[in-house]
């Protein structure tokens, strides 16, 4: 079975602060992961993926992700937050199947 | 590609009540999922459809919900003799399926539905 864990529900960095946002995933198989953003009154959108290609993954907004199997992680970074960058980021994994399992998501705050 | 849309934004109704959403998948996805979201959780997968077909129902889905995608485009989400215990928001999304596994989905904004 394919599942993803947040740790951390809140996340508060300062404008120009390392952004940091776990997750760690089980997988059977490997995994396919995925970080999507989520801003008020939006529909979630993808910012990076990671299908096995590359372990270093580039996304959008200065995103980028890195997959690291010793640690079933897929943490999200960003070297310098915007205020823009606030929002409700989420990780998930495709399962074998065609299921998107999601996590519980992190609520990013930028303090000006 | 004007997205995928949902309809209505917003619904109250009381208990007991039927409701009926619809979602307008990006015209060449081939892949439709229903997800609910309630505050606090990541989006919670309910049903999927290829095309037309239902090929997954999650065991969240209780009879009381009936999804249908009659021509393989826009969907419909049925909930009968709703109780407060599914207020959430219900997000639809889409996906052209045949790039792999590194398929993107598509949201749309969801409609939030509160039951008194």
């Amino acid at each position: 079975a394919q599942s993803v864990t947040q740790l951390g529900s809140h996340v508060s960095v300062s404008e120009g602060a390392l952004v940091l946002l776990r997750c760690n995933y089980s997988s059977s198989v490997p995994p396919y992961l995925f970080w999507y953003v989520q801003y008020p009154n939006q529909g979630l959108q993808l910012l990076l993926k990671y299908t096995s290609a590359a372990t270093l993954v580039k996304g959008i907004n200065g995103f980028e992700a890195e997959f690291k199997k010793s640690e079933t992680s897929f943490h999200l970074t960003k070297p310098s937050a915007h205020m823009s960058d606030a929002a409700e980021y989420f990780c998930a994994v495709r399962g074998t199947g065609n299921q998107f399992y999601f996590g519980t998501g992190t609520s990013l705050t930028v303090i000006p | 590609d004007t997205g995928v849309s949902q309809n209505p934004r917003h619904k109250i109704t009381k208990r007991g009540q039927n409701v009926t959403f619809r979602c307008d998948p990006i015209s060449e996805h081939n892949r439709l999922y229903w997800y609910r979201q309630t505050l606090g959780q990541g989006p919670e997968f309910l049903t999927y459809f290829q095309n037309e077909a239902q090929l997954e129902k999650s065991r969240l889905l209780s009879d009381r919900f009936s999804a249908e995608r009659p021509k393989g485009s826009f969907s419909t989400l049925e909930i009968q003799r709703t109780e407060q215990g599914d207020s959430a928001m219900y997000l639809c999304a889409s996906m052209r399926q045949g790039e792999g596994m590194g398929e993107k989905l598509f949201f749309g904004s969801g409609t939030q539905l509160s039951v008194l």
